[in-house]
Parts: structure tokens; sequence; C-alpha cells
């Protein structure tokens, strides 16, 4: 357990509403991800964060948006929800050490119908 | 653009053989990471590899980096069934993290 969590773990919403769905750290870790994992596709980049307010994007950054106010949580926001957008979504972190591992949360499943 | 290729992408075998998965990826990288994922689960870190020439084990799995070649390997001796999952390589170039789309494999008892 690398002190990761997510919420919610499961989600089902209509097209067009709004979604965000929350990544949080028990640690002061300074960099944290989000990504989409599909059926073939293996695992997406959407946005990632290397600290309070700095996020950059990933490989599949339209239709999401991200913010970090403060290092223990980064949010991911669908602003208006579409079915291409039913997925998993996973989390990470990277552990400042000398291998800068990363860690996974444990997903949130996301439906959008 | 950095691109990261895994083949294969699924792979049978029996137990006790060996195996190689592959992980080819574009540009220079700083670091790869190797995950395993069990059905319905989150990812768990297996290796970090952080330079060229390196080599790690844990049990029956071996991976290994030739940065020269921008290619990883993941080995597997005398497979047994528990070691059935999907497998990705993950490479690093900045601060972006970029996954292979994974091998599964499946061990036939």
């Amino acid at each position: 357990d690398a002190g990761i969590t997510q919420s919610p773990r499961h989600k089902v919403t209509e097209t067009g509403t709004p979604v965000t769905l929350r990544c949080h750290q028990t640690e002061n870790h300074r960099y944290m991800y989000w990504y989409r994992q599909d059926p073939g596709h293996g695992l997406r980049l959407i946005h990632y964060s290397y600290g309070v307010k700095d996020t950059d994007k990933g490989e599949v950054s339209d239709g999401y948006s991200v913010s970090r106010s403060k290092t223990e949580d980064f949010l991911l926001t669908l602003e208006s929800a579409t079915s291409s957008q039913t997925s998993v979504y996973f989390c990470a972190i990277i552990f400042s050490s000398l291998y800068n591992e990363q860690f996974f949360g444990p997903g949130t499943r996301l439906t959008v119908l | 653009e950095l691109k990261v290729e895994q083949n294969p992408l699924f792979l049978s075998m029996q137990e006790g053989k060996n195996y190689t998965i592959y992980c080819n990826y574009s540009t220079t990288s700083d670091r790869l990471y190797w995950y395993r994922q069990d059905p319905g689960k989150s990812l768990e870190s297996l290796f970090v590899l952080l330079s060229n020439g390196a080599v790690k084990q844990e049990g029956r799995l071996m991976a290994s980096l030739d940065t020269k070649a921008r290619l990883s390997t993941l080995h597997i001796t005398a497979a047994v069934h528990d070691l059935s999952a999907t497998y990705f390589c993950a490479v690093v170039i900045r601060d972006k993290i970029i996954f292979g789309k994974g091998t599964r494999l499946h061990i036939l008892p």
C-alpha cells in the first residue's frame, strides 16, 4: 500500500454531465499522474503534475482538465462526459527515492451512458 | 514523440518453459519500469531500470536494459501458473511516463 487512494471507486454517469475524480496521497510526493486504461490500448497518460499548480498534458488530454491546489490531492475533471471516456482511471505517484519508483492507486471505473 | 512497443502482445506457454517479453522504445529515456497487472486489479511495480546494462532479478523474472538499442527484456524462467498476468513496460522521458500496450501472459499447467 503506497498510501494512494482514489475516489469514487465506481461511478456511472450520463453523457454531458461533469465528473471529477480524486486522487489522494498521504505523503508529500511531488509527481502525480492520471492514466486511463482501455482494452487494446494499455495505459495512456492523460495529465501529470510536478508540483502544486504545476501540471502538463499527456498523450490523451483532450476532454480532460486537472487541478492540484495542494500536494496531496490531484483532481481529474471531465467537463462534459462522453461515452468514449468510459474507462478505468488510475492515479499514480512517484516515490522520491534513488529509483523514483512509480506506484498506482486502486483505480476508478467510470461508465458514461 | 515517444513510442513504446511491446511484443508479443499475447503469449500462451507451458509451465516449465522459458520465454522473453520485449520492450522497444523510440527515443532516449531516463529510466524504464516493468509492471504486473492481474485481472481487475491495479498495477504492481516489478522493476526499475536506470542505466545501460542494468539487470534485475526477482524469483523467476529477470529484467534487463540496453539503452543503446533502446530495448528492455523481461525474461521468465521455468514459468509457473502463478505468473499468469499482463506485463507492462513503461518508459520515462523527462517527466512523462509512457506505457507499452502490455503482454498478456497465459501459462498453461
